[in-house]
């Protein structure tokens, strides 16, 4: 089954306590993605990737790092979250071009 | 660099009628444009896709979306809506030209009343 994979669904945390959020899809898409969503602000990009050791930041990187060591793979790392950062993380991938883009089923990060 | 704009946060309308959902855009070159829905505690699910051709386009669930190239539109539209149809929308858009990422609009809110 095609899907994107995110872990953990669910993690509550304390500020600067380094965390690092996966996200796996097995469809061989070169674009990954990651989003907040806040209420009342949508869906804001944090970092995206193009392919294999290719990442460019979004509209919010701050706070936020990134790696694409693998085609599959793109973690999502918070080194040293603070309460701001509370949210619901969304990662996505597709196909470049036309492709629609495939999400996963969120991660909701609360620090303290 | 491209950009979506949902001009309505809430959309409100009666089961039965008509529904749109409003959504623009700005790109350099050619659009893709994509909507997606989010039900509560889900990621967001493709629901249709406009790349080139007819502007009316057809999705899942009975949804469909007219492309306007000159209004650079998007509006999402279903003839008839269900109570179950209630989510919050996001219209989507690539640019054709640069290939680069995916931008979101901030999303539409709508609510269904039986």
């Amino acid at each position: 089954e095609a899907q994107v994979t995110q872990n953990p669904r669910y993690l509550i945390t304390v500020t600067g306590k380094k965390l690092t959020v996966t996200c796996s899809q097995n469809m061989n898409h070169e674009y990954m993605s990651w989003y907040r969503q806040d209420p009342g602000l949508g869906l804001r990009q944090i970092y995206y990737s193009m392919n294999v050791e290719v990442t460019d930041k979004g509209d919010v990187p701050e706070g936020y790092k990134v790696s694409r060591k693998e085609k599959r793979n793109f973690p999502l790392i918070l080194e040293s979250p603070s309460p701001n950062q509370t949210s619901l993380y969304f990662c996505a991938s597709s196909l470049l071009g036309t492709g629609e883009a495939f999400f996963g089923q969120g991660t909701r990060l609360t620090v303290v | 660099a491209q950009s979506v704009a949902q001009p309505e946060d809430q959309v409100n309308v009666a089961e039965g009628n008509p529904l749109t959902v409003k959504c623009t855009y700005s790109v350099s070159g050619n659009p893709y444009l994509f909507w997606y829905v989010q039900y509560p505690n889900r990621g967001l699910q493709f629901l249709l896709k406009y790349i080139t051709g007819d502007n009316l386009v057809k999705g899942s669930y009975g949804f469909e979306a007219e492309f306007n190239k000159s209004q650079t539109s998007f509006h999402l539209k279903k003839p008839s809506a269900l109570v179950s149809d209630s989510a919050l929308y996001f219209c989507a858009v690539r640019d054709g030209l640069s290939l680069n990422d995916m931008r979101f609009g901030a999303g539409t809110r709508l609510t269904v009343k039986p």
